[in-house]
């Protein structure tokens, strides 16, 4: 059963435009979600996260977005460079922690210079 | 930043032997660490939590005899693959708590196990 769905397995951008990763979960429970980046045979890095108090946060180009009645997220990121060419992991937490962090299935974001 | 240090990058290994993956914490005390495993093209999936000077904690279908988790002190913890097959060869990554003052999950770089 898995509660944090990444539906789009690849994306590729323009140098320059706007990144829009996508991610929905199921558990309604979850109230802390993250987004981390990984490079292949690395571990991930985190990028971002958001509480669920909250609709928004921003961190320099990326900026999350959370709309806890569709139990969705996303991840902008403007502009797009090309070292943001990773793969993107949505996660999801429970009681506000990092502890047990229950990651998405990924996206492959490709920035083409 | 913190940093989570894991050891080796990577192993090759024969069936039938055991394979010990060490993760440590450099620049700080983590009393909890997490063992994901990733199949190509899959998420992270936590294997188990690892408690400081207690036993570790499981997830739903994880074999605790073969995946022998030690947490003996407050920046080393090891996950022993035991009796190694084929279909153990994954992407194993550690991960630790950083409790002041952001509490951010600081990841390892990962140990990919191949089992021949």
């Amino acid at each position: 059963d898995q509660q944090v769905k990444q539906n789009s397995p690849s994306l590729s951008v323009q140098e320059g435009r706007i990144s829009i990763l996508n991610c929905d979960y199921t558990n309604s429970m979850f109230d802390y979600f993250l987004w981390y980046k990984k490079y292949p045979a690395e571990g991930p890095t985190f990028l971002i996260s958001i509480s669920s108090i909250k609709d928004k946060n921003e961190d320099g180009r990326f900026t999350v977005f959370l709309n806890k009645s569709a139990k969705h997220l996303s991840l902008h990121i403007v502009p797009s460079q090309p070292g943001d060419s990773a793969v993107y992991f949505c996660a999801a937490s429970l009681s506000g922690g990092y502890q047990k962090v229950t990651f998405g299935t990924g996206t492959k974001l490709q920035v083409i210079p | 930043g913190a940093v989570v240090s894991q050891h080796p990058s990577w192993v090759i290994c024969k069936s039938g032997t055991s394979v010990k993956i060490e993760c440590r914490s450099l620049d700080f005390q983590a009393t909890t660490m997490f063992w994901y495993r990733q199949f190509p093209k899959q998420s992270l999936m936590l294997m188990a939590t690892s408690n400081e000077g207690s036993k570790a904690t499981y997830e739903q279908g994880v074999e605790k005899d073969k995946f022998l988790i030690n947490h003996a002190s407050l920046t080393l913890s090891t996950l022993t693959v035991t009796s190694a097959h084929p279909e153990d060869s994954s992407f194993y990554i550690c991960s630790a708590h950083d409790r002041a003052p952001n509490e951010k999950l600081f990841f390892g770089s990962g140990t990919q196990l191949s089992v021949l």
